[in-house]
């Protein structure tokens, strides 16, 4: 199965809010209410902001947001600030199944 | 607070073997699904494998399946990915990961496959 898409690259102005698309298909994203979510800064490891489409962990930004439409989910970022210059990686649950889970490609947000 | 350590990756010859490790604490290891997610350098996030709380239910990305083996020793709170006919292209970061929504992740163990 193919990675999920998401544009290669983002970037905004301290204090815009900007959004970052993440396309599956009507057996992944389109399928499931399990789409994640991650933030990764350089030589760190992943860290999940958003999971089941639109639910926060404890501790994380009420700055992040998840949603979904058809095949499509989206994480939007308001307020940005410099400590959210980092990659994004989407990710769906497929089944439980060989290949059970599909990441995205990544989203570099480059805060101006 | 959750803890997940991985370790025991090296340089490897293509065509070998290697076992990577995670030591988990912090939390009741035995009740969680646990996973392994490599991240290739300069590459994006990769999963890899899952395997359930008993350790009954294992699945596996295509790219690994019949080359590399996970289990757990929930005994130890530890997890492992045995790995068999490494290529060069299975050279990556290796995290351990917790649970279906990843909520929690290691530090990483690089594996570099190369002669």
């Amino acid at each position: 199965q193919s990675a999920l898409t998401q544009p290669a690259s983002v970037s905004g102005s301290p204090g815009q809010s900007i959004t970052i698309s993440c396309t599956g298909s009507s057996r992944d994203v389109g399928n499931y209410n399990l789409v994640s979510w991650y933030q990764q800064h350089p030589g760190k490891a992943p860290q999940l902001i958003i999971y089941e489409v639109t639910k926060r962990p404890s501790g994380v930004s009420n700055r992040f947001s998840g949603s979904k439409s058809g095949n499509t989910a989206s994480l939007t970022i308001s307020g940005l600030q410099p400590e959210d210059d980092a990659d994004y990686y989407c990710c769906s649950y497929v089944g439980r199944t060989t290949s059970s889970v599909l990441f995205g490609g990544g989203t570099k947000l480059t805060v101006l | 607070e959750v803890q997940l350590v991985e370790s025991g990756g090296t340089l490897v010859q293509p065509g070998g073997s290697l076992r990577v490790s995670c030591a988990a604490s912090g939390f009741i290891f035995s009740n969680w699904e646990m996973n392994w997610v490599r991240q290739a350098p300069g590459k994006g996030l990769e999963w890899l494998s899952y395997i359930s709380t008993a350790g009954t239910t294992i699945y596996y990305a295509e790219s690994v399946e019949g080359r590399f083996t996970i289990s757990r020793d929930n005994a130890r709170n530890s997890l492992y990915l045995q790995m068999n006919s490494l290529r060069a292209e299975d050279t990556a970061v290796y995290y351990c990961v917790r649970d279906w929504t990843f909520d929690y992740w290691g530090q990483g163990t690089v594996v570099t496959v190369s002669s």
